[in-house]
């Protein structure tokens, strides 16, 4: 079974820019998370979508945004780039099958943005 | 205060040596407790999860959660090169796919 997949791997902008990264989860997952990691804050949770609909949001501006398609892929969209926005960005995918103890989260690579 | 209190070492230690790593936390409301190993340029896999206080031992790992003293524990035994990684502590009040990480500690075992 192929794992989590994020695209680009890799990617360079520049301050006011706005960049769109995607996530396919694994087949049959539902529900897809992203984090944001960080030197200085680690990770930090961004946003969870189970069945297109946004279902938990973390502590970040509304410059972060993201959906959530019916074949569960997954899309993040950052506007007006700032430096500080530079980071590893960090998708997972989960059954959410609500069984006794939390879903298991499996994350993708990751994609690295870097903002000049 | 953040919610989740990590040392981010580095932490460097021979072969075969036992290791702890450690996590506190403040909002007593979490009741999953999650280990996560992070290799150079992958995501995070999880190791072992524990529910409310306790011990869990998986082979060469042993998780330890004291929710009174709000204080988290992995410790690895016989350690091995293979296991040099940055290891993060994750929570979630369960109900919630939203974890809380610690920003992690990088460990390496030299051979």
């Amino acid at each position: 079974k192929a794992g989590v997949t994020q695209t680009p791997r890799y990617l360079i902008k520049t301050r006011g820019q706005q960049v769109t990264l995607s996530c396919s989860p694994i087949s049959g997952h539902r529900s897809v998370s992203w984090y944001q990691q960080t030197p200085g804050q680690g990770l930090q949770f961004l946003f969870e979508y189970f069945s297109e609909t946004q279902r938990n949001k973390g502590n970040f501006p509304g410059r972060f945004s993201g959906r959530q398609f019916s074949n569960s892929r997954s899309e993040m969209n950052v506007s007006t780039l700032e430096l500080g926005d530079s980071a590893l960005y960090l998708c997972a995918s989960s059954l959410n099958q609500r069984l006794a103890g939390p879903d298991t989260q499996y994350f993708g690579p990751g994609t690295r943005l870097t903002v000049l | 205060q953040k919610e989740v209190e990590q040392d981010p070492g580095p932490l460097s230690v021979p072969e075969g040596a036992i290791v702890s790593l450690n996590c506190t936390y403040s909002n007593s409301a979490f009741q999953y407790f999650m280990w996560y190993r992070q290799y150079s340029r992958k995501g995070p896999e999880l190791l072992m999860y524990t529910y409310s206080s306790g011990n869990k031992e998986d082979g060469r790992f042993t998780a330890q959660v004291d929710k009174s003293s709000k204080y988290i524990s992995l410790f690895i035994r016989d350690s091995q090169p293979s296991d040099s990684a940055t290891y993060l502590c994750a929570m979630t009040q369960g109900g919630s796919e939203k974890l809380v990480f610690g920003k992690g500690m990088k460990l390496t075992v030299n051979p």
